[in-house]
């Protein structure tokens, strides 16, 4: 079974930049669409951003479209987000997701999450 | 990309079964299979209970149950359990060019 673990999260001011990673071990992730999911503090889950097997083919939420870009690197199997002209309203847990089913949103195995905190 | 609408909160007691509802549009629920429901303890990692409308991933019990009627998807827990109390969420597939996946905003179970 695949684990799942986000990293690089943590205090930037507002219109800094943060790049996230999701190392998967346990299995290769190269043969899955991949996700990253937010929830800011006290709020439901929110989707962000999707990526196909071959990271050619993105999708993103228009509140983070043209700020966000989501890659992935299949030879060391891990997921990224880069986040630029952070705002207040971008803080939040970010977890990274594998999908069951091609790009659905049927998101079987999660990250535990990384928190991103968005602050003067 | 509007959130799918679920009832801020549900409750039952233990062995009874609850419903809970997620209620999109044509774009969304209602023109794709790709119905998710997830289950979210507080600090933990959220989990997949249901996908596409009705299927259960490998060690989903039983009680857990997902159907879809036009715009709207349903979950139902049978035989309702302490440890069934968490935060669940709804998920679909937006085609329509926007290729996006939105969330419903959420329930939170309580068990009497």
């Amino acid at each position: 079974e695949v684990q799942l673990v986000e990293s690089g999260g943590g205090l930037v001011q507002p219109g800094g930049s943060l790049r996230l990673s999701c190392a998967a071990s346990g299995s290769t992730v190269r043969s899955y669409w991949m996700h990253w999911v937010r929830q800011a503090p006290g709020k439901g889950l929110v989707w962000v951003s999707r990526i196909n097997i071959d990271g050619r083919t993105t999708n993103y939420a228009d509140s983070v479209k043209g700020r966000f870009t989501i890659s992935r690197d299949n030879a060391k199997n891990t997921l990224f987000l880069q986040m630029n002209s952070l705002r207040a309203e971008d803080m939040a847990v970010y977890y990274c997701a594998i999908d069951l089913v091609s790009g659905s949103g049927s998101l079987q195995s999660w990250g535990q999450g990384t928190l991103v905190t968005v602050s003067s | 990309q509007s959130a799918l609408t679920q009832p801020a909160s549900v409750s039952g007691s233990p062995g009874q079964s609850i419903t809970i509802s997620c209620t999109g549009t044509s774009s969304d629920i209602g023109a794709y299979n790709y119905v998710s429901w997830f289950q979210h303890h507080p600090g933990k990692a959220p989990k997949l209970m249901i996908y596409e409308v009705s299927n259960r991933p490998s060690g989903i019990s039983d009680r857990f149950s997902g159907s879809k009627s036009g715009n709207t998807a349903s979950l139902t827990i049978s035989g309702l359990q302490a440890e069934d109390e968490a935060d669940y969420y709804c998920s679909s597939y937006t085609g329509s060019g926007t290729n996006t996946v939105v969330f419903g905003g959420g329930t939170k179970l309580t068990v009497l």
